[in-house]
C-alpha cells in the first residue's frame, strides 16, 4: 500500500483482556518500529525489527508484552492481561533500510483504552 | 546517544517564519539530524534531516551549527495548519542497535 496501515485504529477493551494490534508496514520496507504515546507525552520505544536479524525488544515495559513480524511483512504486537496504564496510542513505523538517511514513515496509530 | 533539547512550547504569528531550536550537544559526528512533526492524531511526518550544511527542503528549512551542537528548523511562511509537535531527534545505539528517540518534542501553536 501507499502508507503503513495500523488496525484497529481505536480498540476499547477491558482490564485483564488480551489485545492484538496490527501493523502494515509500507512493501519494501525491512525495518519496522513500535512506539507507545501516552496522552500529551512523547513517543517511547518498543520495539524494532530489521529483516530477518532477532527483534531488539529493549523497549517493551514488561513481559506482558510482545510482538512478532513474518518476514519483511505484517506485524503484531500483543499486550497480554492488560492494565489501565497500558492506555496509550500504539505507533508503527517503517523504514527502507535500518533507521538511516530516508527516516521513518509512520501509521496512524491505534489507540488503545483499558477501562 | 545523541539525546536533544527542545523548548516544550513556541507560538508563531501565521505568515511569519517560525525558528525551532534544538541542542544536541552529544550528537556523534556522522550522525544525521532529523525532524519530525506530529498533527493532533495523527503519527509523526518526516520534514527533513541534516549532518553538517545546511538543508532545504519544500517544507522546512535546517540549519546546523558549524560545531553540530545545536540546529533550527526554519518554516519560512508559518499557516495555521504547521500547528503540530515538532520532534528533533537523533539516532543513539542502545542494546545494540540503532534506534531514534522521541523526546516530548516543541509543542507549536501558529496565531490567526
Amino acid at each position: 500500500g501507499a502508507g503503513v496501515s495500523q488496525s484497529p485504529s481505536n480498540k476499547v477493551t477491558e482490564k485483564g483482556k488480551d489485545v492484538e494490534l496490527r501493523c502494515d508496514p509500507i512493501s519494501g520496507h525491512t525495518a519496522l518500529y513500535w512506539y507507545r504515546q501516552r496522552l500529551g507525552q512523547g513517543l517511547e520505544f518498543l520495539i524494532y525489527f530489521q529483516g530477518n536479524s532477532a527483534p531488539d525488544k529493549s523497549g517493551l515495559p514488561s513481559d506482558r508484552f510482545s510482538a512478532e513480524r513474518t518476514g519483511e511483512s505484517v506485524s503484531t504486537l500483543t499486550i497480554q492481561r492488560t492494565q489501565q496504564e497500558d492506555s496509550a496510542v500504539y505507533l508503527c513505523a517503517s523504514s527502507n533500510w535500518g533507521g538511516g538517511a530516508y527516516g521513518y514513515t509512520f501509521g496512524s496509530g491505534t489507540r488503545l483504552t483499558v477501562v | 546517544d545523541a539525546k536533544t533539547t527542545q523548548p516544550t512550547s513556541m507560538d508563531c504569528a501565521e505568515g511569519r517564519a517560525a525558528n525551532l531550536p534544538c541542542n544536541h550537544s552529544t550528537i556523534s559526528g556522522n550522525e544525521y539530524v532529523y525532524w519530525y512533526r506530529q498533527i493532533h492524531s495523527q503519527g509523526p511526518q518526516y520534514i527533513i534531516h541534516g549532518l553538517k550544511n545546511n538543508e532545504t527542503n519544500e517544507m522546512a528549512s535546517l540549519i546546523i551549527t558549524e560545531d553540530r551542537k545545536s540546529s533550527t528548523l526554519i518554516l519560512p511562511h508559518a499557516t495555521l495548519r504547521d500547528t503540530a509537535v515538532y520532534y528533533c531527534i537523533g539516532r543513539s545505539k542502545l542494546s545494540g542497535t540503532y534506534k531514534y528517540i522521541f523526546g516530548t518534542g516543541t509543542r507549536l501553536k501558529v496565531l490567526a
